[in-house]
């Protein structure tokens, strides 16, 4: 079935530095993939998604391509901010399961000034 | 534009009791779904309706089962309530069931089993 592994946790950096949470995932076909955050105590907040191979989703100055050859999904950022302390999930729907999705375990990130 | 809402925001309830939490999507969305969400997990799929039926099924019990309502809004309701129930219950809704349908999270019910 579909499954998503993301890098183990927690991960600390000053801010300004460069953030990667690698992703990898295992699912038949051309699933959609989707970076989600998390804030404490709140739900979870669509970050980007890319839905088919080479695909770049960005926002907020974060970015991951969708690499089909490498079944991966990494997340970027040039430089973080304290604002972006928050857990991360990679998520996948695949061809097979319409919209549901298949989430990886997270990764806590936080930013100290 | 009112985002995915939930009721209640929190539950303190015993074991073996039931409980009922509630969901009101997106404006314009039709298709809901729910997910348990244990603490320092990822969320894992319970269910998800659409057109007032239950679509798909993830590997939850019979204990769990839901509802859609003509307006699209949805419950979720657990029965015989067990420790382990503990956990943050998220709903999302999206337009349609389809693939590539984005889904947009509710703030989650935390419910807490003593």
């Amino acid at each position: 079935g579909d499954s998503v592994t993301q890098m183990e946790g927690p991960v600390t950096l000053s801010e300004e530095a460069f953030l990667t949470i690698n992703c990898t995932y295992t699912a038949t076909g051309y699933p959609s993939l989707f970076w989600y955050v998390q804030y404490p105590g709140e739900g979870l907040q669509l970050l980007l998604k890319a839905t088919k191979a080479d695909d770049k989703g960005s926002n907020k100055g974060f970015e991951a391509t969708y690499r089909k050859e490498t079944t991966s999904f990494h997340l970027e950022k040039g430089s973080v901010q304290v604002s972006d302390s928050a857990v991360y999930f990679c998520a996948l729907s695949g061809e097979t399961s319409g919209s549901r999705l298949t989430f990886g375990e997270g990764t806590q990130l936080t930013v100290n000034p | 534009d009112a985002g995915v809402t939930q009721s209640p925001t929190h539950l303190i309830k015993t074991r073996g009791q039931q409980v009922t939490l509630r969901c009101s999507p997106k404006s314009g969305h039709d298709t809901v779904s729910w997910y348990q969400q244990a603490l320092g997990q990822g969320p894992q799929f319970i269910f998800q309706y659409y057109e007032e039926e239950e679509r798909q099924r993830g590997n939850f019990p019979d204990r769990f089962s839901g509802h859609q309502f003509p307006n699209y809004s949805s419950e979720l309701n657990v029965n015989a309530l067990l420790l382990g129930d503990s956990a943050l219950y998220l709903c999302a809704s999206s337009l349609g069931p389809s693939l590539k349908k984005t889904q947009y999270f509710g703030p989650g019910t935390r419910l807490l089993v003593l």
